[in-house]
């Protein structure tokens, strides 16, 4: 069973540009988190979609965006990148139904760089 | 709000030898899930422990084991027979609800990297 996948896994940006990373959680999971772990940090939540729904929102500006599509497939936008965005940006999946230990699976994420 | 706390921001080990990772948490939940996640330099993140609120026996997954301590609000990660490639970063995680729907985000700490020396 494939696993959680993210594209692209690197790109090169410049300031003001903007930005589309793209996931596709497991199979039959209807939950998708979005973080962000700059280096040498801890992982920073951005937001979590359910059921192409927006949960919830880090503490991130509105310039960071996204949505989950039917398939439950994922975006998510950032808008006139700064170079504190740099970052890697995780992807997670997660089965919100029934009992289960509520793991989040991770992607291998996308690192940006933004020049 | 949920908070995490790793206090140790780097931390060594012989090969062979068992390690502690500490993390400490806050929560005013009364039902939530703790996580032990490793990541390697590869960037992954790897899932390796988990541990509920109501869970009265420590988890434990191979050599991975979680010391809960409840009241303390403690949630230590021991790896025991440590190996070169525990070499990695390792974070500790809390989410509301152990168990069930409705998880909600995972809250992370700031991670402790674990080297292991031959």
């Amino acid at each position: 069973e494939a696993g959680v996948t993210q594209s692209p896994t690197h790109l090169i940006k410049t300031r003001g540009q903007q930005v589309t990373l793209r996931c596709s959680p497991i199979s039959g999971h209807t939950s998708v988190y979005w973080y962000q772990q700059a280096l040498g940090l801890g992982l920073q939540f951005l937001l979590w979609y359910d059921e192409g729904e927006e949960r919830n929102r880090g503490n991130f500006p509105p310039r960071f965006s996204g949505r989950q599509f039917p398939n439950y497939s994922s975006e998510l936008n950032v808008n006139a990148l700064e170079l504190e965005d740099s970052a890697l940006y995780l992807c997670a999946s997660r089965l919100d139904r029934g009992y289960n230990t509520g793991e989040l699976f991770f992607g291998e994420g996308s690192r940006l760089t933004v020049l | 709000a949920q908070k995490i706390t790793q206090t140790q921001p780097g931390m060594f080990v012989q090969e062979k030898e068992a390690v502690t990772l500490d993390c400490t948490y806050d929560t005013s939940d009364q039902s939530y899930g703790l996580f032990w996640y490793k990541q390697p330099s590869s960037g992954e993140m790897i899932f390796l422990i988990y541990q509920g609120s109501y869970d009265e026996q420590n988890a434990t997954e191979g050599r991975y084991s979680l010391n809960f301590q409840k009241a303390r609000k403690s949630a230590n990660l021991v790896i025991s027979a440590s190996q070169l490639g525990d070499s990695a970063m390792y974070f500790c995680a809390m989410s509301a609800n152990a168990g069930g729907t409705s998880y909600g985000k995972l809250t992370f700490g700031q991670g402790t990297i674990l080297t292991v020396h031959p």
